[in-house]
């Protein structure tokens, strides 16, 4: 079975810009997450998505937002990049919603100049 | 609030002797709780998790740990340590039912010849 696979692997801005990471979860897998993994830290959670609906939000500000496509790959989308958003950025995947084992990626490291 | 603290943010120990990793949660409802292992530039594996069964848990790799309510821990130990264990391990924590993972802020572990 393939995992749950992240692109791109590496990711370089400048303040001010917008990205898109993208992540294709296990197949058969519904619920995709996204967490922010910052250097020395443990990631945090900021978005769930179960059948193309939110279904949890973490404290990230507005900048960050998310989407998830009928083949319940997932976007997600960061505007105005500041330099503190540099981080890993890990996409998991599970089966159902509730209470399952989630599956990471290998994550998308984003670098802010 | 779901919390979880890592107690050690190092621990450093000889090949073939046991690992003992400590984690302590906190946890308004019957918490599920997880041992995720993080290789250098990779995602996050999951070694076991404990759902409200058996509270002596079994992973993979020889991994096993143990669920403490009257202490409200969840220790990972290993009988002996391999050279492929080093990496770096979160304790987890989620309320049973959803997706939200609240990560520890990890333990490096080192394992040397």
């Amino acid at each position: 079975d393939t995992g749950v696979t992240q692109s791109p692997t590496h990711l370089i801005k400048t303040r001010g810009q917008q990205v898109t990471l993208r992540c294709s979860p296990i197949s058969g897998h519904k619920s995709v997450s996204w967490y922010q993994q910052v250097l020395g830290q443990g990631p945090q959670f900021i978005f769930q998505y179960y059948e193309k609906e939110e279904r949890g939000r973490g404290n990230f500000p507005d900048r960050f937002s998310a989407r998830q496509f009928p083949n319940y790959s997932s976007e997600l989308n960061v505007n105005a990049l500041l330099l503190g958003d540099s981080a890993l950025y890990l996409c998991a995947s599970s089966h159902r919603d509730g209470n399952q084992p989630q599956h990471f990626g290998d994550g998308t490291r984003l670098s802010i100049l | 609030a779901q919390s979880v603290t890592q107690l050690d943010s190092h621990v450093s120990v000889s090949e073939g002797t046991p690992v003992l990793l400590r984690c302590n949660y906190s946890s308004s409802y019957s918490p599920s709780l997880f041992w995720y292992v993080q290789h250098p530039n990779k995602g996050l594996q999951l070694l076991l998790k404990y759902t409200s069964a058996a509270t002596l848990v079994k992973g993979i790799n020889g991994f096993e740990a143990e669920f403490k309510k009257s202490e409200t821990s969840f220790h990972l130990t290993k009988p002996s340590a391999h050279m492929s264990d080093a990496a770096e391990y979160f304790c987890v924590v989620s309320e049973r039912g959803f997706q939200k993972l609240v990560f520890g802020t990890g333990t490096r572990l080192l394992v040397s010849p």
